[in-house]
């Protein structure tokens, strides 16, 4: 079945890029999404990528897609305070189902 | 404001008693989610339906039900048979082809 896998924990100092990291097994996905969740809240998309591209950048954030190793990564360019959260990777064929990582806690270091 | 509301945002369960989660979207989505949240185990699929009337079990169905009476409406009852029901519980919707839309999440404990 999928499988999605994430680092539990990342810090990172104010000002600083942080990346989040994320590898997938199902080679079908088409598309790939990053949520972010709020302490105690819902979850939020942030953005998402196609399968047939290899990067989208949406003012500070950066994904980065490694098809052929099944890596994706999200690059969080000067870090602020309010980027403190839990960060989900997920995959899908469509929409209709899709597979979450475990979540990253982003912790910013001031 | 168009959205998904779940209710209530804390819930109290004795153990053995049956309970009702609501989730309410005004988006017209076709399709709505149930998931389940622990900690450090990412989001699980509990049940999801496309289309009024119908719904699929998910990976973690058991313990669980649904229905889908109205577009707008898709309660999760967690029965007394789910062995291990406190959790955070997100619902969800879209339409095909786009994101999945999420509620504020109804956090469940079991006394």
């Amino acid at each position: 079945g999928e499988d999605v896998e994430q680092s539990l924990f990342l810090s990172v100092r104010e000002g600083d890029s942080s990346v989040i990291n994320c590898t997938y097994t199902d080679s079908s996905s088409t598309y790939l999404y990053w949520y972010k969740q709020e302490p105690g809240a819902g979850l939020q998309l942030l953005t998402y990528i196609f399968s047939n591209m290899d990067m989208k950048q949406d003012q500070r954030l950066t994904v980065l897609l490694n098809k052929k190793d099944k890596h994706l990564s999200l690059r969080i360019a000067d870090t602020q305070t309010g980027d403190s959260a839990i960060y989900f990777c997920a995959e899908g064929f469509g929409n209709e189902k899709l597979t979450f990582g475990t979540g990253t806690r982003l912790t910013i270091i001031p | 404001d168009g959205g998904i509301t779940q209710s209530p945002k804390y819930l109290f369960r004795k153990e053995g008693q049956n309970v009702t989660l609501s989730c309410e979207q005004n988006l017209n989505h076709d399709a709505m989610y149930w998931y389940r949240q622990d900690p450090g185990q990412g989001l699980r699929l509990i049940y999801y339906s496309q289309i009024v009337n119908d719904f699929q079990k998910g990976d973690i169905a058991e313990g669980y039900s649904v229905s889908r009476e109205k577009k707008e409406s898709f309660p999760l009852t967690v029965t007394s048979a789910q062995k291990n029901p406190t959790a955070f519980y997100l619902c969800a919707s879209s339409n095909p082809g786009n994101e999945q839309f999420f509620g504020p999440g109804t956090r469940l404990t079991v006394l």
